[in-house]
């Protein structure tokens, strides 16, 4: 199975802040990497497919990047509506498999 | 509108059987390929399996926590996936979500999601 490690696990920043998530891969995937926001209590909504694609209504301060084993997230400008946590997710080859998750929280 | 809608979650005690359902509406859902997703509580998301379409075999995939012991099936004529799953142990306690996995060319990602069904194994 590959494995998909995200880092940081948890990270604090100020609302306008830019900030990246990052996630490295097992083996490679070329960009078959996909992004998911949650927020308490809902389900995962898709930010991003094929690691650098927004998803359609997905603001334009979402960003993603990377290829082979290393892709990152980021979010330009943190809006209040963006505390949440981040998953991403490959499907080179199943199972799928998710990341652990990076919680976004206010300073 | 794209909807997937859960059902069936409850309490069950370790060793009994519980199916879930996902109605979907507002696609094509004979074509499409159905996944579920699971999370513990306080946990990440694991995916639990797959059902493709009629067009491409109506095969499954399982992950390996469940192999065995779950059947994902689907009624294309009412627009409905299911989740059987048997011989449940407490760590399959989870919200489980069904998905559409949308496939383009070679690559393929989770896309809507249901709000997600509570399934509790407790003695």
């Amino acid at each position: 199975d590959i494995h998909l490690t995200q880092s940081p696990s948890s990270l604090s920043a100020f609302v306008g802040d830019r900030i990246t998530i990052t996630c490295r891969a097992s083996q490679s995937i070329s960009t078959f990497l996909n992004w998911y926001q949650q927020k308490p209590g809902t389900a995962p909504r898709l930010l991003m497919y094929s690691a650098s694609s927004l998803q359609s209504g997905v603001p334009s301060r979402f960003s993603g990047s990377g290829s082979a084993t290393d892709f990152s997230l980021t979010i330009s400008s943190l809006q209040p509506e963006d505390f949440a946590t981040y998953y991403c997710q490959q499907s080179f080859t199943s199972p799928r498999t998710f990341g652990q998750g990076t919680k976004v929280e206010i300073k | 509108e794209v909807q997937l809608v859960e059902s069936g979650g409850g309490l069950v005690k370790p060793g009994g059987s519980l199916r879930l359902s996902c109605a979907a509406s507002g696609f094509i859902f004979s074509n499409a390929w159905m996944s579920w997703v699971r999370q513990a509580p306080g946990k990440g998301l694991e995916w639990v399996g797959r059902i493709r379409s009629k067009a491409d075999g109506e095969t499954t995939d399982y992950a390996a926590p469940v192999k065995g012991r779950f059947t994902i099936s689907r009624d294309d004529s009412e627009n409905t996936l299911y989740l059987q799953m048997d011989s449940l142990k407490t760590e399959d306690t989870a919200i489980y979500y069904c998905t559409t996995e949308i496939a383009v060319v070679i690559s393929s990602w989770f896309d809507p999601w249901g709000q997600g069904t509570l399934v509790t194994v407790s003695a």
